[in-house]
């Protein structure tokens, strides 16, 4: 059984800091990664995606990526309120690609 | 462009009955993924088309489930005899190649409230 694993939260930061979101992964094949936002009442929106280890940057977010660890991360600079939603984690399957997600993180950003 | 769509945005149906939903995936897309959200239960993988076959069926929850997909293009997830525990929102994603390289996008979800 394939799993991916996050921290449920929430975990609350205030205006400005730097949220700091975590998942690990149990297939030591898995090659792709991805982490999605989902607002209250919405669809997951792909904010970032990743398969080559280390860092993948783009505006306020980093992407980290450790295949050795089996662990991957979500960097949010300069965290908004707007930021505030579940971030899942989700590692894509070799065999036909699907998508295996993490049960979420809350991230609440306190103005 | 245009995203991935589905439809209708909201079904409420009564227990026994059937209900159809409907993706239309992103232009050229060639893979398309149908998901289940549950409260308590995540996002859950029900079943994958590459065109129109459907190599992986693994993740659909009982023979009441089926899915096709015509023309390479819209798909549509039949749930016969619906449950109350097959209230969800069910979505679709889609990615242009099936390969692990390439985004899956999701579409606005339906959601399904069996009465």
């Amino acid at each position: 059984q394939k799993e991916v694993e996050q921290n449920s939260g929430p975990l609350s930061v205030p205006e400005g800091a730097i949220a700091s979101l975590n998942c690990t992964y149990s297939d030591r094949g898995s090659q792709s990664f991805f982490w999605y936002r989902q607002y209250s009442g919405k669809s997951p929106e792909l904010i970032m995606f990743i398969y080559s280890n280390g860092d993948k940057e783009d505006g306020r977010f980093t992407a980290q990526l450790n295949k050795a660890s089996q662990y991957v991360s979500l960097l949010i600079r300069d965290s908004q309120p707007s930021d505030s939603a579940t971030y899942l984690c989700a590692v894509r399957d070799n065999q036909g690609g699907k998508l295996i997600f993490g049960q979420g993180t809350e991230l609440s950003v306190k103005p | 462009g245009a995203g991935v769509s589905q439809s209708p945005s909201n079904k409420v149906t009564e227990k026994g009955k059937d209900v159809e939903l409907r993706c239309d995936p992103i232009s050229g897309h060639t893979a398309l993924y149908w998901y289940r959200q549950s409260l308590g239960q995540g996002l859950e993988f029900l079943i994958y088309f590459q065109g129109n076959s459907a190599p992986d069926k693994s993740g659909l929850p009982s023979d009441r489930f089926s899915a096709e997909r015509t023309g390479g293009s819209v798909s549509t997830l039949t749930i016969q005899r619906t449950q109350q525990e097959d209230s969800a929102v069910y979505l679709c994603a889609s990615s242009r190649l099936s390969n692990p390289y390439n985004e899956q996008f999701f579409g606005p979800g339906t959601r399904l409230t069996v009465l």
